[in-house]
């Protein structure tokens, strides 16, 4: 049961370069999450998907764009990227924002140079 | 104001030792409550969920206070195990949840 799965797991941009980070679950999750964590700052919410079709801005959603498709999978977009997104992103999903369990992939740790 | 506080530590102790965090929240209309783990250079993972009676999972105990607005976790006989960050984390009720920094616990033998 592979879970919530990112890729790359690493990456090394130049400035103004573009790509795009693939989350992927099968879990059947609705909800579907892009955080970035950075020293002090803790995780912030870039962009969200309550479902297929769906997505909506968090509080950094700046410099983003994102696409829920597919409901396994939420694509994470960096058109330009800046050393200011140097950072660890972090994919999660959950069954809905109950109380209930956010599952998180392993991390993309990316740097812009 | 953070929507989600929390004392950054690190918190240094010994192995047996009971230690204590908390965790403040700004959004009274928050509707649930979790303290999760992350190890170094991991994700996330949820330790427990917080409800409002409490509640206990071996030696971690939750508690909830929602006058104050503020989430307590304690842990009882640490082990070196335990050192991790330990995050504090609400659903504010708007399809999204929100993070603290985290807590940084070491565990020393």
């Amino acid at each position: 049961n592979a879970g919530v799965t990112q890729t790359p797991k690493f990456r090394v941009l130049k400035t103004g370069q573009s790509m795009t980070l693939l989350c992927a679950q099968d879990m059947n999750h609705e909800y579907m999450y892009w955080y970035r964590q950075d020293p002090g700052m803790g995780l912030r919410l870039i962009h969200y998907s309550v479902g297929e079709g769906t997505t909506a801005k968090g509080e950094v959603p700046d410099g983003y764009n994102v696409s829920r498709l597919k409901k396994q999978n939420f694509l994470l977009g960096l058109e330009s990227a800046a050393p200011s997104q140097t950072s660890v992103y972090f994919c999660a999903s959950s069954y809905s924002t109950g109380n209930t369990e956010a599952f998180f992939g392993q991390g993309t740790r990316l740097t812009v140079v | 104001r953070k929507e989600v506080e929390q004392d950054p530590g690190p918190f240094n102790v010994p192995e047996g030792a009971t230690v204590a965090f908390n965790c403040t929240y700004s959004n009274s209309a928050s509707q649930s409550f979790f303290w999760y783990r992350q190890d170094c250079r991991k994700e996330p993972k949820l330790l427990m969920s917080v409800y409002s009676s409490g509640n206990e999972d071996g030696r971690f105990t939750a508690q909830l206070n929602r006058a104050s607005q503020y989430i307590s976790l304690l842990i009882r006989d640490s082990k070196l195990s335990d050192s991790a960050t330990y995050l504090c984390v609400v659903n504010t009720g708007f399809q999204k949840l929100v993070f603290g920094t985290g807590t940084r616990l070491l565990v020393s033998p």
